[in-house]
């Protein structure tokens, strides 16, 4: 198994751009999640699904997009870049909620101009 | 939702064991307490979980309060490699996956 794979590594975007994150994995795991960590902070949950065709808002949805038309697919949309969403973003997934660990993906370091 | 408090850095000895504290003095009957740890450059690794008693895994031993409200991770010799930022989370029986608080920062010396 591959397990949580993510791409781009890095990214630099101008403000304004658009862009998709991509999100996969091969474990046929219903939850998927998305994070972003900001230097030296914890994570924060930006939107998460709990299976393909169902998503839901976190704690940090504001300008950005999220869809799951498949179990493996989730990719995360940043709708119009700004500087204040420059991070790195992690994707994770898991087979449940409350009593399953996550796996989290390498992360993506995305640097808005 | 329930939050969770840790110390900012702790220091151990190599081959000595570590005990990291977390409180959560607001914990509900349903949330779960997962441990997490954060290598430098790298995504976040599940270390352990549990709900009511005291649980075991190869990482490690996790220690939770008859009332819940306190919870220890107990890595039983530290190694280098162990230098890490710990986090304790709580995930609510319901709504929203998990919310990381700052973590400890574990520095281990030789």
């Amino acid at each position: 198994n591959a397990g949580v794979t993510q791409t781009p590594k890095f990214q630099v975007l101008k403000t304004g751009q658009s862009m998709t994150l991509q999100c996969a994995q091969d474990m046929n795991h219903e939850y998927m999640s998305w994070y972003r960590q900001d230097p030296g902070m914890g994570l924060r949950l930006i939107h998460y699904s709990v299976g393909a065709g169902i998503t839901d808002q976190g704690e940090v949805p504001n300008g950005y997009n999220v869809s799951r038309s498949t179990t493996e697919d989730f990719p995360l949309r940043l709708l119009s870049a700004a500087p204040s969403q420059t991070s790195v973003y992690f994707c994770a997934s898991s087979y449940g909620r409350l009593a399953y660990e996550q796996y989290f993906g390498p992360g993506t370091r995305l640097t808005v101009t | 939702d329930a939050k969770t408090t840790q110390p900012n850095s702790m220091e151990s000895n190599e081959e000595e064991p570590v005990h990291l504290p977390c409180n959560h003095s607001t914990i509900s009957g349903t949330d779960y307490i997962h441990w997490y740890r954060q290598l430098p450059s790298q995504g976040p690794e599940y270390v352990i979980h549990g709900l009511t008693s005291n649980v075991n895994n190869r990482m490690a031993s996790l220690a939770i309060a008859e009332d819940r409200k306190s919870s220890t991770l107990i890595l039983h010799r530290a190694t280098l490699r162990d230098a890490a930022v710990y986090y304790c989370i709580l995930i609510p029986g319901a709504g929203n996956m998990l919310t990381f608080g700052g973590g400890t920062r574990l520095m281990v010396k030789p």
